[in-house]
């Protein structure tokens, strides 16, 4: 069985401060995808990344970074810099990885809220 | 990505009532899904629309509750049937197509049972 756990269910920082959601994943398999997906206010979740099991070289994109440790089995986000607009609910899921081809079904970690502050 | 809309984006029903959402695609998809996202909890994967057959359903969900339809590669509904308040959630769409092995999802539908 898949799980997926999200430890910080609640994080407050004052804008321009550094903040690291942690995400702690337990499968399995040994081919799977990691994603980060957010979900403002409005609702709609967005993707932000997906990693794949066998690349685990961290990966920047602006003020975002992600750290993925096999070992520990976690897919760390870091935002940078934050802005009152990264204020939303973040989910880590999994899903496994067939062949090749995603499997499709993903399970989803609780979910973090971030909240920063002007 | 693929653009996706929902209709309703919102509604508020009376229990006992059914109420059917729609899934649109701008382009051919292989895979959809629906998903329920409960007040303040996370996502949990209803069922797997399959184009053409009957939908793969989760543990704890079943097809008299929630009915789905997909009749092509580019939309699907899903039925809340004989609602009650525990029903209220957020029911959102996700599709996937070969090869891009990520998903995308649509912008939900709020419902609200009363």
């Amino acid at each position: 069985a898949q799980k997926v756990t999200q430890a910080q269910t609640e994080i407050s920082v004052v804008e321009k401060e550094d903040v690291t959601l942690d995400c702690v994943y337990e499968t399995r398999d040994t081919t799977y995808y990691l994603f980060w997906y957010k979900q403002p206010p409005s609702g709609e979740l967005v993707f932000l990344i997906r990693r794949n099991s066998f690349d685990e070289q961290n990966e920047i994109s602006g003020r975002y970074s992600w750290n993925f440790q096999k070992s520990t089995s976690s897919f760390n986000f870091t935002i940078t810099a934050s802005q009152v607009v990264d204020s939303a609910v973040y989910f880590c899921a999994l899903t496994y990885n067939a062949g090749g081809t995603s499997y499709g079904k993903l399970t989803f970690g609780q979910g973090t809220i971030l909240t920063v502050h002007p | 990505s693929a653009v996706i809309s929902q209709k309703p984006s919102r509604d508020i029903c009376q229990r006992g009532t059914s109420l059917t959402i729609q899934c649109q695609v701008d382009s051919q998809v292989t895979m959809m899904f629906w998903y329920r996202q409960q007040p303040g909890q996370s996502l949990t994967l209803i069922a797997t629309a399959n184009q053409g057959s009957e939908a793969t359903y989760e543990s704890g969900f079943v097809i008299d509750k929630f009915p789905i339809s997909r009749p092509n590669l580019t939309f699907s509904t899903l039925t809340v049937s004989n609602m009650s308040p525990e029903d209220s959630s957020i029911y959102l769409c996700s599709v996937e197509d070969t090869g891009q092995e990520t998903q995308y999802f649509g912008p939900g539908t709020r419902l609200l049972v009363l």
